[in-house]
């Protein structure tokens, strides 16, 4: 079965850099996945499409901040000079090919 | 600029039936599949469904197959859910969004669905 799984939290300094992780469950670490930014009381937004490669397309008006990577089944989102309105929740995603679409749980970014 | 924009939400009681809409504009509505997905209140986002550019295809989340149809009119550049016989747990922010390249690249803003006695 597909999963996707987050940490429920995390937290950084205004300026400093955070790495959110998202990992794949076992037999599906070649799949890529989007980063999705939720702000509070907002609906969501598409940041990225992060490959097993590490490589990422970002979507239209995303800051060079925001980066991703991929380590095996893990799946990275960097957010550098952090900035107030990075505070947010963050949901990786997927799909089950042909069939539906899957989220992770999200990370509840602070921002301190 | 690619707008969506939901209505139609509201409160309804339980085993009863709502339909939401979702009004696209900005883009070539009838050459993109689009999906639904929801958020109860305080959780995380959960795909619904999903259907393709021209309405033939529909793909649904075992919670609601069978309950929930999903359909457009791409000459209103409108997205539909029909969500019947409807419990508790469906209580949530219904969002539409775009798909383009494979990726939910553009969301609306929802519309709060609320089912309660």
């Amino acid at each position: 079965q597909l999963v996707l799984t987050q940490s429920p939290s995390a937290s950084a300094s205004l300026g400093a850099s955070v790495k959110l992780t998202c990992t794949l469950s076992s037999g599906h670490s070649n799949y890529a996945i989007a980063w999705h930014q939720q702000q509070p009381d907002k609906g969501p937004r598409y940041l990225m499409t992060l490959s097993s490669d590490g490589s990422h397309t970002k979507g239209d008006g995303i800051p060079d901040r925001f980066s991703g990577s991929s380590s095996g089944a893990e799946r990275y989102l960097t957010i550098s000079s952090l900035q107030s309105e990075d505070e947010a929740d963050y949901y990786c995603q997927t799909w089950v090919p042909g069939i539906r679409g899957v989220f992770g749980g999200g990370t509840r970014l602070s921002v301190l | 600029e690619v707008t969506l924009v939901e209505s139609g939400g509201g409160l309804v009681q339980p085993g009863g039936s709502l339909r939401i809409s979702c009004v696209a504009s900005g883009f070539s509505f009838s050459s993109n599949w689009m999906h639904w997905v929801r958020q109860a209140p305080g959780k995380g986002l959960v795909w619904v469904s999903r259907i393709s550019s021209d309405g033939s295809r529909t793909t649904y989340a075992d919670s609601v197959t069978g309950r929930f149809t999903i359909s457009r009119d791409n000459a209103k550049n409108t997205l539909y859910l029909q969500m019947n016989s409807l419990r508790d747990e469906d209580t949530a922010v219904y969002y539409c969004a775009r798909v383009e390249a494979l990726e939910l690249n553009s969301w609306g803003q929802g519309t709060l669905v609320t089912v309660s006695s």
